[in-house]
């Protein structure tokens, strides 16, 4: 199967403070990777759909200015969390599909667990 | 109506028994469909894709899809502790979207 790569695995950081999350597609292009948010014990949220070379989509209540998304390459999908809070606290899992497959499986990332303290 | 739903559980079956594993969609246009395992702490792993009706199996693990029924189940014959984790059902809805959309998973745990 294809590999994504999401780095880093795990961050601590200030509450104030920015916190950039890396995915990367390693054997396979992706046109659309998707950022996830997983709190404990409960499913996946779709957070914000990252086009290669445009503006992401981001789902309703997820604030764009807050969660930066930049899809720069057909491989490589950034959040970054700004200014970040305990709340911000959560699991982060990126997802992507081969780009020209619209049908087939998505592949994740390991996922990034945030902390902010 | 959520548009992938599946019984969180939690779901306990004895080691070497059988887990059944249900989801219902929505959108009669849906193509494909996955059930992804996750376990704790981990990002989810795909196990199973299936796209048209029947049955699909893959050593232990069997998905059923009934289109017309609106369902897909995910059996897993002679069930193991490792097994345990929380099974996530995905679908892709037909035209344009490109997301899967996800149940809310159901937690499997097998007792040694």
């Amino acid at each position: 199967g294809a590999v994504v790569s999401q780095h880093p695995s795990w961050v601590i950081c200030k509450s104030g403070t920015s916190v950039k999350i890396e995915c990367r597609s390693l054997d396979f292009q992706a046109t659309t990777m998707f950022w996830y948010r997983q709190f404990p014990k409960q499913s996946l949220m779709l957070m914000a759909t990252s086009n290669e070379g445009s503006k992401a989509t981001y789902e309703q209540g997820v604030e764009k200015d807050k969660f930066l998304i930049n899809h720069a390459s057909l491989t490589l999908s950034t959040l970054t969390v700004t200014s970040a809070h305990p709340e911000d606290s959560s699991f982060y899992i990126c997802s992507a599909r081969k780009a020209g497959q619209s049908n087939t499986e998505a592949f994740f990332g390991q996922g990034t667990r945030l902390t902010v303290v | 109506q959520k548009e992938v739903e599946q019984n969180s559980g939690p779901l306990s079956v004895p080691e070497g028994a059988i887990a059944s594993l249900n989801c219902t969609y929505s959108d009669r246009g849906s193509q494909s469909f996955f059930w992804y395992r996750q376990y704790s702490g981990k990002s989810p792993e795909l196990i199973m894709s299936i796209y048209s009706n029947g049955d699909k199996e893959d050593g232990r693990f069997t998905a059923q899809l009934n289109k017309a029924s609106q369902y897909v189940s995910l059996l897993i014959r002679d069930s193991q502790p490792s097994d345990s984790a929380t099974y996530l059902c995905a679908v892709n809805s037909g035209g344009s979207a490109r997301q899967l959309t996800f149940g809310s998973g159901t937690q499997l745990t097998v007792l040694p």
